[in-house]
């Protein structure tokens, strides 16, 4: 069983439409990440919250635009796509981005994207 | 920069047998965590084994161990008896111990009947 909850499993969008993808957890944990992952290619990291604020943005473009509600929920909206998009989108949490006391990253099943 | 390298793009062994996947990795740090990720069909990252540095005794999971070369900055999984359910694509990662990983570029693993 997931721990990191991801809905929906698939998206189709045009390249003018708004949606937005969602992740949660509730295992107590203070980071959580989105990461982009095309085709037989590793994660890429995009975005890390930390305790609810956003920590690192990994250069990504104002068209992915994540939110953090509270401690147990990640957003992504995405607005005016583009077909290069397209790819599994992940979410992880971990207890802390510091160095002490460092855990893993634990992982949800993925959103995959598709743009037409 | 720390880079993480795996240089067996595709792999495949027999039912029941063992299967060892590669990974090497440079750092200049001395304190520093190595992962095995499994991605399967169903696409969830599941963390398979971790291992920290400082740590010289081999992780160990059940049947998947690893062999852990700090001075050669090695750190290959071993897969013993493998079942059906482990085909997927094998990630080795690497951490500082902060937020980024460092991705190797995977190993694919199919397990034939």
């Amino acid at each position: 069983d997931t721990e990191v909850t991801q809905t929906p499993k698939h998206l189709v969008m045009g390249m003018t439409n708004k949606k937005s993808l969602k992740c949660e957890q509730h295992m107590g944990h203070r980071a959580m990440y989105w990461y982009k992952q095309k085709a037989k290619k590793p994660p890429e990291l995009m975005f890390v919250y930390s305790y609810e604020k956003l920590s690192i943005n990994e250069s990504v473009p104002s068209r992915f635009s994540p939110e953090c509600p509270n401690s147990s929920l990640l957003n992504l909206h995405l607005h005016a796509l583009q077909p290069e998009d397209s790819a599994l989108y992940l979410c992880a949490s971990s207890q802390e981005i510091v160095r002490a006391n460092h855990q893993p990253q634990h992982f949800g099943d993925g959103t995959r994207l598709s743009i037409l | 920069a720390q880079t993480v390298t795996q240089s067996q793009p595709e792999m495949s062994v027999q039912e029941a047998e063992t299967v060892t996947l590669s990974c090497t990795y440079d750092t200049s740090e001395s304190n520093y965590y190595l992962f095995w990720y499994k991605q399967p069909p169903s696409r969830q990252m599941i963390l398979v084994i971790r291992q920290e540095a400082y740590k010289q005794q081999n992780a160990t999971e059940n049947r998947f161990s690893v062999n852990f070369q700090k001075a050669a900055k090695s750190f290959s999984l071993k897969i013993s008896d493998s079942q059906l359910g482990d085909t997927a694509m094998y990630f080795c990662a690497y951490s500082s111990g902060t937020y980024k990983y460092i991705f190797g570029t995977g190993t694919r693993l199919k397990v034939l009947a």
